[in-house]
């Protein structure tokens, strides 16, 4: 059963870069959609971006280039940069997985980051 | 951009009664590309139903989803304690995921 682990520094410094990684087993990176979801505190989701085949990627357009997802197949990790974060970037954030390009069927718990300085 | 508008915000009822959840997207999508989630306080999403009927792995048959079109809805019978929580519709298209806002399902 695949099981995902959020990590990262809770807490990052107004216009820094939001640094996070996501730590799979029972599954290879190489195969299916790896994404990265988010949640600010009372709200709802908001898709962040997905990375494919660990070269392939696709973003949500609302975050103006700002997010990055790579991956490292030698430690079955993917991760997320988030560039000059706000306060609107405190949230939740979840890795998720997806088998085909239609639904998140595995998540890891979460993660808090605040934005603050 | 496709909106998910999902009502009621807040829905009250008592266990053992029968939820109605709405999901309603701005334009028609196909129902292979619409999912439910179910969210509890301090727990990350779990996925109940894909391709807007197909129960996920392990979900009680009390879970059923249906719609076409703009119009979706998700039905729990008999509601349990545990399936007080909140509710996410979502949908993929033009290349993006989006969420609806939720329905918070509370005990009455």
């Amino acid at each position: 059963q695949v099981q995902l682990q959020e990590s990262g520094p809770g807490l990052v410094k107004p216009s820094e870069t939001l640094s996070l990684t996501c730590t799979v087993s029972g599954d290879s990176i190489t195969t299916f959609y790896w994404s990265w979801i988010r949640q600010p505190p009372g709200k709802g989701l908001e898709w962040i971006g997905y990375l494919y085949n660990t070269g392939s990627n696709n973003y949500n357009p609302s975050l103006k280039s700002r997010a990055t997802i790579s991956g490292d197949t030698s430690k079955n990790q993917f991760s997320l940069k988030l560039t000059s974060v706000t306060a609107a970037d405190t949230a939740v954030y979840y890795c998720a997985r997806m088998k085909w390009l239609l639904y998140f069927d595995s998540w890891g718990q979460g993660t808090l980051v605040t934005v603050s300085s | 951009d496709i909106v998910l508008t999902q009502s009621p915000g807040t829905l009250s009822l008592s266990p053992g009664e029968r939820a109605t959840l709405s999901c309603r997207a701005s334009q028609s999508v196909s129902s292979s590309y619409l999912a439910w989630y179910q969210q509890t306080p301090g727990q990350a999403p779990r996925l109940l139903i894909y391709g807007a009927s197909n129960r996920a792995t392990g979900i009680p048959d009390r879970f059923s989803g249906s719609g076409s079109g703009t119009d979706f809805t998700l039905t729990i019978t008999r509601l349990e304690p545990e399936d007080f929580a909140v509710y996410f519709c979502q949908h993929y298209g033009y290349s993006r995921f989006t969420f609806g806002q939720g329905t918070k399902l509370e005990i009455k």
